[in-house]
């Protein structure tokens, strides 16, 4: 099916492991963006990028690291995730740089124990 | 930064307009303004955008006044099916990508 989609949905881990989150895009859009939802709070963008293999950061990249290697995939790793990582993940692409309709994905909820 | 605001919370009955203002002094040149809904445990959905006076789509209507220092979402005849938290943003993916800010939104509850 054609869309935006994010596995896992749900994911328990401890501190300290390495985690990734995945997003997949068919619709073969430039822009992709990550962003984290705290209980309560409004989306901050983790890191975003325009086109494969090019990347950059957002608003709170800091224990991030996120790859581009193909145009429908846009991978996003805790490298050690702490606590304060815990959160609801948004993924998101954007067709045309002109245009800021951003499609999200269904989000994945992560527990860093 | 292009940071918006808007009222924390609103609320307002079924067959009713409501109105949400987001303020937004510092709006550069090239920033678009785009209007988000959000239900609880789903991602953002696209509203409407506008870059100045009124664009209107099938589910609402957007007013930026002249001077884009504040905008103003309207949703005609809400129903109980359009509560859910509304975000404001400004920004200009192409130019400041980085700078996109969601902020706390606007929690619009309808009752009956």
């Amino acid at each position: 099916d054609a869309g935006i989609t994010q596995s896992p949905r749900y994911k328990i881990t401890e501190t300290g492991r390495q985690v990734t989150l995945m997003c997949h895009q068919t619709w073969s859009h430039s822009y992709m963006f990550w962003y984290r939802q705290d209980l309560g709070h409004g989306l901050r963008l983790i890191y975003y990028s325009a086109a494969a293999d090019i990347t950059d950061k957002g608003e709170v990249p800091d224990g991030y690291v996120v790859s581009r290697s193909k145009t429908e995939n846009f991978p996003l790793t805790l490298e050690s995730a702490t606590r304060s990582q815990t959160s609801v993940y948004f993924c998101a692409s954007s067709e045309r740089a002109s245009d800021n309709e951003q499609f999200f994905g269904p989000g994945t909820r992560l527990t860093v124990l | 930064l292009a940071k918006t605001t808007q009222p924390i919370s609103m609320d307002s009955y079924e067959g009713q307009e409501v109105n949400i203002t987001c303020s937004h002094n510092n709006i550069a040149t090239n920033d678009y303004i785009t209007w988000y809904q959000q239900f609880p445990s789903q991602g953002p959905r696209f509203i409407i955008q506008g870059y100045k006076t009124k664009v209107t789509n099938e589910v609402a209507s957007l007013f930026i006044p002249a001077d884009r220092k504040s905008s103003t979402l309207s949703l005609p005849r809400v129903s109980l099916s359009d509560t859910a938290v509304y975000y404001c943003l400004v920004g200009d993916i192409a130019s400041s990508a980085s700078k996109i800010i969601f902020g706390s939104g606007t929690r619009l509850s309808i009752r009956p």
